[in-house]
């Protein structure tokens, strides 16, 4: 079936260095990942993108790897920060009928930064 | 200033009341939606609407109504036939035939 999920619930980070969030996805004619990052109370926040016909991106301290051969998305964080601290979902958006996006998101990794 | 905005923040409702939640944006997106979030649940949708006048279920449509008469106001009503309404609900827009969603603030629900 089709399903975004995430390896870790919890992720926590001392401040400064990287942090790695991991996300599965099962569909295989997905053509489009967002991550986002939610802080508590509020409503998500978009950080970076991929398309399926790209393997990296790099926005500012952030870059996006995608692993289409074993379906595997991840967000690296360089350099993590205390206002880093917040949940982190993954998307997956596949096409259909009619010209919507499909999109699934996943449960969400917790990443905390230790000061 | 541009966004999205919902309102209100908290609320609060007594079992059997109908609610509505409001939804607004000035980013001039075509499409808007209505997601669910839950603890330990990834978002799920409630109702979309890819243009003014138009909308569809999502999959947790069930108890949940829309409207979408104008394009920057695509407000929610939660009626007294959905079983476990409390949850934090969130609006999200986007152009239509792009992916990416913007999300507002978000409401919290809470039934008593």
């Amino acid at each position: 079936g089709e399903s975004v999920g995430l390896h870790l619930p919890t992720l926590s980070v001392q401040e400064g260095d990287n942090s790695i969030i991991n996300c599965a996805y099962s569909n295989s004619a997905s053509d489009y990942f967002i991550w986002y990052k939610q802080e508590s109370g509020k409503g998500p926040q978009f950080i970076i993108d991929i398309r399926s016909n790209m393997d990296k991106r790099q926005g500012q301290r952030v870059t996006v790897l995608l692993n289409k051969t074993v379906k595997h998305l991840s967000l690296q964080i360089a350099a993590t920060q205390p206002g880093d601290s917040a949940v982190y979902f993954c998307a997956e958006n596949f096409p259909r009928a009619g010209g919507y996006q499909k999109v699934t998101f996943g449960t969400g990794t917790k990443l905390q930064v230790i000061p | 200033d541009g966004g999205i905005t919902q309102s209100p923040k908290y609320l609060f409702r007594k079992e059997g009341q109908n609610v509505t939640l409001s939804c607004e944006q000035n980013l001039n997106h075509d499409a808007m939606y209505w997601y669910r979030q839950d603890p330990g649940q990834g978002l799920r949708l409630i109702y979309y609407s890819q243009i003014v006048n138009d909308f569809q279920k999502g999959d947790i449509a069930e108890g949940y109504s829309v409207s979408r008469e104008k394009k920057e106001s695509f407000p929610l009503t939660v009626t007294s036939a959905q079983k476990n309404p409390t949850a934090f609900y969130l609006c999200a827009s986007g152009v239509a035939g792009v992916d990416t969603q913007y999300f507002g603030p978000g409401t919290r629900l809470t039934v008593l």
